[in-house]
């Protein structure tokens, strides 16, 4: 069965360090892949996706995430982090033979300290 | 200025009672979703539908009822079978490329 495990719940971070959300996906073929972040009380922004080509993706706010398929990995980093980078991040898989389903992490908090 | 519209963004429900969650679209995208969010669970499909008059349940339909009338409105009602409907809900669009959007999401509490 597909499936995206986020193995980390919380994370947090100074601000001004590097930060790296993993991500790993059960997936047959080959997947889409997305991460999106989450204010509080808010909807979710699309940060960056992964269709095919090259394996290193840039997103906005300076994000970027590799994909590894070797490792099932679609890790999601930053080389410096901002105190407004404070958020919920979530990885998703396109289930593309179901009716366009995304397929949800259970997501990590990212706390940032000043 | 183009987006999801969802309201109201908090909304109180009592024992028994059948609520309406609005979303309102004007992307022109025909996929709507509607997903529900609890603490620590991520996001669950509650129903989704492709194309007007057309709908499907997700993973988590008992206790709620949609109906997609016109491509702009996808509403959501939680009904009195829905016996913890305390969540915050999402109703998102997607467009080509499998890319979604959200609205702002709506709060539903229980008196």
């Amino acid at each position: 069965a597909q499936s995206v495990t986020q193995p980390d719940i919380h994370i947090t971070v100074s601000e001004g360090a590097s930060l790296e959300l993993r991500c790993n996906y059960s997936y047959g073929a080959t997947p889409y892949l997305f991460w999106y972040v989450q204010s509080p009380g808010q909807g979710l922004q699309l940060l960056l996706k992964y269709f095919s080509g090259d394996t290193l993706v840039q997103g906005i706010k300076g994000f970027e995430a590799e994909f590894k398929r070797s490792q099932s990995s679609f890790n999601l980093r930053k080389p410096s982090v901002h105190w407004s980078d404070a958020a919920e991040y979530f990885c998703a898989v396109f289930n593309a033979g179901n009716n366009r389903k995304l397929i949800w992490g259970l997501g990590t908090s990212l706390a940032v300290n000043p | 200025d183009g987006g999801i519209t969802q309201s109201p963004k908090y909304l109180f429900r009592k024992e028994g009672q059948n609520v309406t969650l609005s979303c309102e679209q004007n992307l022109n995208h025909d996929a709507m979703y509607w997903y529900r969010q609890d603490p620590g669970q991520g996001l669950r499909l509650i129903y989704y539908s492709q194309i007007v008059n057309d709908f499907q349940k997700g993973d988590i339909a008992e206790g709620y009822s949609v109906s997609r009338e016109k491509k702009e409105s996808f509403p959501l009602t939680v009904t009195s079978a829905q016996k913890n409907p305390t969540a915050f809900y999402l109703c998102a669009t997607m467009e080509e490329g499998e890319k979604l959007f959200f609205g702002s999401g709506t709060q539903l509490s229980v008196l």
